[in-house]
């Protein structure tokens, strides 16, 4: 496992429920990253934070909402999902924004939207 | 938009085989170039980086970069049945900011 942690590892939620997604990593980096893996699409950036602020966001659903509380732990809260949404969410962790950025992936969590 | 380009696969080689994971992409003044190893039920994991071109070797690995053709390959010597899983390929931009842009993969499968 790599220094980067998620919970909960996987997740079953209604359409109408409220959840969150949490993240940690123990790398001393200051980028932290939400993507979306779906089945046969390329990887998706959905967010990222860098020193706390948000520096992306890629045109993301508004029922996706993330929160950067400080540069190690990162959330994503979850409200009124579609199914479509189901798919596996992948945080990363990288030092910055520079060309030999290395970002390190956590183990995500298996959403499944019913 | 920026693409990244891979054949799905799935490539069939037998172990101790070379396996050659190729991928090509769009964006001519891309910078950074990265290999993921993602077993299946799991997540990316680091296996490669090469930001110049020519070849980059680490064990069993290496990956090659041609800017000029706008392709870069990993290459794994001795291939072993551990190594079936799905490659990604990454790739960064200059003034990208943060983004990464993925391949959709190759599945590799060695078989013994």
């Amino acid at each position: 496992e790599t220094g980067v942690t998620q919970t909960p590892r996987h997740l079953v939620m209604g359409m109408t429920n409220k959840k969150s997604l949490k993240c940690e990593q123990h790398l001393g980096h200051n980028a932290m990253y939400w993507y979306k893996q779906s089945a046969k699409k390329p990887l998706e950036l959905m967010f990222v934070y860098s020193l706390e602020e948000r520096v992306e966001n890629n045109s993301v659903p508004s029922r996706f909402s993330p929160e950067c509380p400080n540069s190690s732990h990162l959330f994503l809260h979850l409200h009124t999902l579609q199914p479509e949404d189901s798919a596996l969410y992948l945080c990363a962790s990288s030092q910055g924004p520079s060309s030999y950025n290395e970002q390190f992936f956590g183990p995500g969590t298996r959403l499944t939207v019913l | 938009q920026k693409e990244v380009e891979q054949n799905s696969g799935p490539l069939s080689v037998p172990e101790g085989a070379i396996a050659s994971l190729n991928c090509t992409y769009s964006d001519r003044v891309s910078q950074s170039f990265f290999w993921y190893r993602q077993y299946s039920g799991k997540s990316p994991e680091l296996i490669m980086s090469i930001y110049s071109n020519g070849d980059k070797e680490d064990g069993r690995f290496t990956a090659q970069l041609n800017k000029a053709s706008q392709y870069v390959s990993l290459l794994i010597r001795d291939s072993q049945p551990s190594d079936s899983a799905t490659y990604l390929c990454a790739v960064k931009g200059v003034g990208s900011g943060y983004a990464l842009n993925f391949g959709k993969g190759t599945s590799l499968l060695v078989t013994p």
